[in-house]
């Protein structure tokens, strides 16, 4: 089955830029997206369709896709950003998550 | 506004047998992907299955045989009828509507969960 993997964690300095990645076999031949989960709170889209960004969610998120990774970029990260970030593709009949990767900052 | 508000979680024995429901307002379930996402305590976000609006279903390999989704159109619900439950199915799970009918699809709206703990 198709699989996607993410760094457990990456810490970022309040206005720094953070990196989240996603590694999966072809992924750029797929679309990717982004959820943010906060504890106790259900996930919100961040990116969608590799870099589309929702109404409502602040432009310093960004994504691309290409090869076997997708990547969340966060640009200036705020100290409210820091949560549980995990990517999403589809892989011709299951939707699948990536183990997630917390994103904490100092 | 969308909405969706799950219910019907609780402690069952393994082995056991149990029903999810998740009410939605604000829209038709039947005309969109819907979809079940479970996350077991302190782990990662898991997809369990969807229903297109065609009517078709798909599972995750951890749960085909056992689990299956459906909907009541005329009470606009979804549901996740889960069988032979074991400790490893214990988790919150989400109902969640994809953003349009389509592959590429984000699931943009989430309900709040519903716990199921499988113990004995």
């Amino acid at each position: 089955s198709y699989e996607l993997t993410q760094s457990p964690s990456v810490s970022v300095s309040p206005g720094q830029t953070a990196s989240i990645t996603c590694s999966g076999d072809k992924l750029g031949d797929k679309y990717a997206c982004w959820y943010q989960q906060k504890p106790g709170q259900s996930p919100v889209v961040v990116i969608y369709q590799d870099n589309k960004r929702p109404s409502g969610i602040p432009e310093r998120f960004s994504g691309s896709n290409s090869g076997n990774t997708a990547t969340l970029t966060i640009s200036g990260t705020q100290a409210m950003d820091e949560a549980d970030y995990y990517c999403q593709a589809w892989d011709g009949s299951t939707w699948m998550f990536g183990g997630g990767t917390k994103l904490t900052v100092l | 506004e969308v909405q969706l508000v799950e219910s019907g979680g609780g402690l069952i024995q393994p082995g056991g047998s149990l029903r999810l429901s998740c009410a939605a307002s604000g829209f038709t379930v039947s005309s969109n992907y819907m979809s079940w996402v479970r996350q077991a305590p302190g782990k990662g976000l898991e997809w369990v299955s969807i229903i297109y609006s065609g009517g078709s279903t798909y599972y995750a390999d951890s749960v085909k045989g056992r689990f299956s989704i459906s909907r009541d159109n005329s009470k606009n619900r979804l549901y996740l009828q889960m069988n032979s439950l074991r400790a490893e199915d214990t988790a919150i799970y989400y109902c969640a509507r994809a953003e349009y009918s389509g592959y590429d699809s984000p699931f943009a709206y989430w309900g709040q969960g519903t716990l199921v703990t499988v113990s004995s």
